[in-house]
């Protein structure tokens, strides 16, 4: 069985650009979640999704960040004009239904923001 | 609030000792659960043993255990006959339903495991 794959590995941008981090959870996974692990932190959950419906964003900087999981499936984390204090791995994980209690980790996305 | 906290931010140790990693939780929940998670080198974070918070037994997984002290809201994570290839970082992490079921995690044990 196919682990959560993740891409891209690594991100390198300067302040102002946007970025997109694209994540694909183990098959028959329906909850999706998203985490910022800054530097010798632990995660921090971001946002996650039931199917396409997101279930709690209230972590979310909604003012330049912004998460899709349109059919339930793949989805996208996105940061508008990214700052140096978002400069961190960027984690997705899944489970087979929200009531599930383990997580599986992607290999996340190194973002360093110049 | 939920909170989850590592106060040991590295141990090392020779291979094929034991040793313990320490972590305390803070809950308004009588129901919960408890999770000790690793991270390798690249990155890679995998799931290691649970602790349910109305089991009285301390959980165990091949050579992981856990030191479940409820009263102390403690659980800490011991790892006998250690390896070169447990050298990682370790985060204990806790599910709560006043928390809306997150994943809340503690900052890490950096774990080095010397020959």
């Amino acid at each position: 069985e196919a682990g959560v794959t993740q891409s891209p590995r690594y991100a390198v941008l300067q302040e102002g650009q946007a970025v997109s981090f694209w994540c694909d959870p183990i098959s028959g996974h329906d909850t999706l979640y998203w985490y910022q692990q800054p530097r010798d932190q632990g995660p921090q959950l971001l946002v996650y999704f039931r199917d396409e419906a997101v279930i709690d964003n209230s972590q979310l900087p909604s003012d330049r960040f912004s998460a899709v999981r349109p059919k339930g499936t793949n989805s996208t984390l996105k940061i508008q004009s990214a700052k140096q204090g978002d400069t961190a791995t960027y984690l997705c994980a899944s489970s087979p239904g929200q009531g599930a209690l383990e997580q599986y980790f992607g290999p996340g996305t190194r973002l360093t923001v110049l | 609030a939920q909170k989850v906290t590592q106060t040991q931010t590295s141990i090392s140790v020779v291979e094929k000792t034991t040793v313990t990693m320490d972590c305390v939780y803070e809950t308004r929940d009588s129901s919960y659960f408890l999770f000790w998670y690793k991270q390798t080198a690249s990155g890679e974070i995998v799931f290691l043993i649970r602790q349910d918070s109305y089991k009285k037994e301390n959980a165990t997984v091949g050579h992981y255990s856990l030191n479940f002290q409820k009263p102390k809201s403690s659980i800490g994570l011991i790892i006998t006959a250690t390896q070169i290839e447990d050298s990682a970082v370790y985060f204990c992490a806790m599910r709560e339903p006043s928390g809306s079921w997150q994943l809340i995690f503690g900052s890490g044990t950096q774990l080095t495991v010397m020959p």
